[in-house]
């Protein structure tokens, strides 16, 4: 079984500035993970996903998020963020075995100031 | 459109009624998963099918139930509808390995009065 904790459940942050959404994970067995993004009464869009190989992934949108195994987080970053950016963020992970479901954590609302 | 369709997009109904959801997967996928999005329990897994059978359930209520038709379309079935089942419905689709990728349609809403 598998669990995610995304530590924030709402970050503000100002136009421009950089915004970093912590996403920590427990599972027996390896994982793949996930980044999600759904912005107001839309449907979930992928934002980025790590599978194998490099630990930093880049995804759409200027974002991008890096797993680290030994603390078994996967910590997405933007380096300046808009105000379209203003939407909320769901963490997920998935074991490896074919059909797999995804398991999300609780979300975490960014809300972009000008 | 990210090619998985889901109908209808919002539904109102009284408590005690039967809903049916639809959901039809993206071109070539064979997978589909059931979410429900609600303001206490976040996304919560309900039911998975693969090529029309079965594969998982998860956190899905003996009232509700689904299946998966054989032109890979689905439905999720709600009856004896509650307030506490108001929510956003959301289909995922996936070719059935887990490193494809999950395809999310864009929910129906249910507001149960």
């Amino acid at each position: 079984a598998q669990s995610v904790t995304q530590l924030d459940s709402q970050v503000p942050v100002f136009e421009e500035a950089p915004v970093e959404l912590r996403c920590n994970y427990s599972s027996s067995v390896s994982v793949y993970l996930f980044w999600y993004v759904q912005y107001p009464n839309q449907g979930l869009q992928l934002l980025l996903k790590y599978l194998s190989g490099s630990t930093l992934v880049k995804g759409i949108n200027g974002f991008e998020a890096e797993f680290n195994k030994s603390q078994t987080s996967f910590h997405l970053r933007k380096p300046s963020v808009h105000i379209s950016d203003t939407a909320e963020y769901f963490c997920a992970v998935a074991g490896r075995a074919a059909g797999n479901k995804l398991t999300f954590g609780g979300g975490t609302r960014v809300l972009v100031k000008p | 459109d990210s090619g998985v369709t889901q109908t209808p997009k919002h539904l109102i109904t009284a408590t005690g009624q039967r809903v049916t959801l639809r959901c039809s997967p993206r071109s070539g996928d064979l997978s589909v998963y059931w979410y429900q999005q609600s303001l206490d329990q976040g996304l919560q897994f309900l039911i998975q099918y693969y090529n029309g059978e079965e594969r998982a359930k998860g956190n899905i209520l003996e009232r509700f139930s689904a299946q998966q038709f054989p032109d890979l379309h689905s439905e999720l079935n709600l009856s004896s509808l509650e307030l506490g089942d108001s929510a956003l419905y959301f289909c995922a689709s996936t070719q059935g390995t887990v490193s494809s990728g999950y395809t999310f349609g864009s929910g129906t809403r249910l507001t149960v009065v």
